[in-house]
């Protein structure tokens, strides 16, 4: 059984706050690492796909990087604005055609 | 382009009835995931096909859960004699079908079992 745990549960922050949170994932027999955000009464949406040890992808304000050989990945949001309040997902691939093995999520709350 | 499709967006239905779950991919992809979420958990892997390999089916919590993926495209999931914790959101997704490919998910269906 895979397991994909993401820390923390939730998150309040302020806006302006900068922000970070983490994925763990078997370091065995990795083939890639996605993370979604999920809005509140919208589908999750692909923010980055991840696949080799110390990449370090950015959009914006977010960033995220990656561990293979110790099973990590941290997402960073810079100076959080209400907007980015959402759930952020994690989700690992164990083979080059096998299915996405998503975490719970880490849910954002951000006050203005 | 048009995204993933699904319907019906929302389907409430009495216990021991059958449902049908209908999902469109987006023209292209070979890859087509099934996933549930229900309250208060996060996105639960039920089937996931690709191309014209044999479906993997071991998230499938049962088997009053099947699904099929006809002609490489559209997709239905089944669920018989609907039980009250099989009440979630179900959520189609697809994509290009390699590791590095994002999926794109649609809406969902909300399903209610009363």
């Amino acid at each position: 059984i895979l397991n994909v745990e993401q820390s923390p549960q939730s998150l309040h922050v302020q806006e302006g706050d900068s922000t970070n949170f983490t994925c763990s994932f078997p370091s065995s027999n990795f083939y890639a690492l996605h993370w979604y955000r999920w809005e509140t009464a919208k589908s999750p949406e692909a923010l980055f796909v991840m696949t080799l040890n110390g990449d370090e992808k950015k959009k914006g304000q977010i960033s995220a990087t990656l561990n293979t050989k110790e099973g990590y990945s941290y997402l960073y949001i810079k100076g959080s604005q209400p907007e980015d309040s959402a759930t952020y997902l994690c989700a690992f691939i164990g083979g080059s055609q096998g299915n996405l093995i998503f975490g719970k999520g880490t849910k954002l709350s951000v006050k203005p | 382009g048009a995204g993933v499709s699904q319907s019906p967006s929302n389907k409430v239905t009495e216990k021991g009835k059958d449902v049908e779950l209908r999902c469109d991919p987006i023209s292209g992809h070979t890859a087509l995931y099934w996933y549930r979420q229900s309250l208060g958990q996060g996105l639960e892997f039920l089937i996931y096909f690709q191309g014209n390999s044999a479906p993997d089916k071991s998230g499938l919590p049962s088997d009053r859960f099947s699904a099929e993926r006809t002609g490489g495209s559209v997709s239905t999931l089944t669920i018989q004699r609907t039980q009250q914790e099989d009440s979630a959101v179900y959520l189609c997704a697809s994509s290009l079908g390699s590791s590095h490919s994002p999926l794109h998910f649609g809406n969902g269906t909300r399903l209610t079992v009363t």
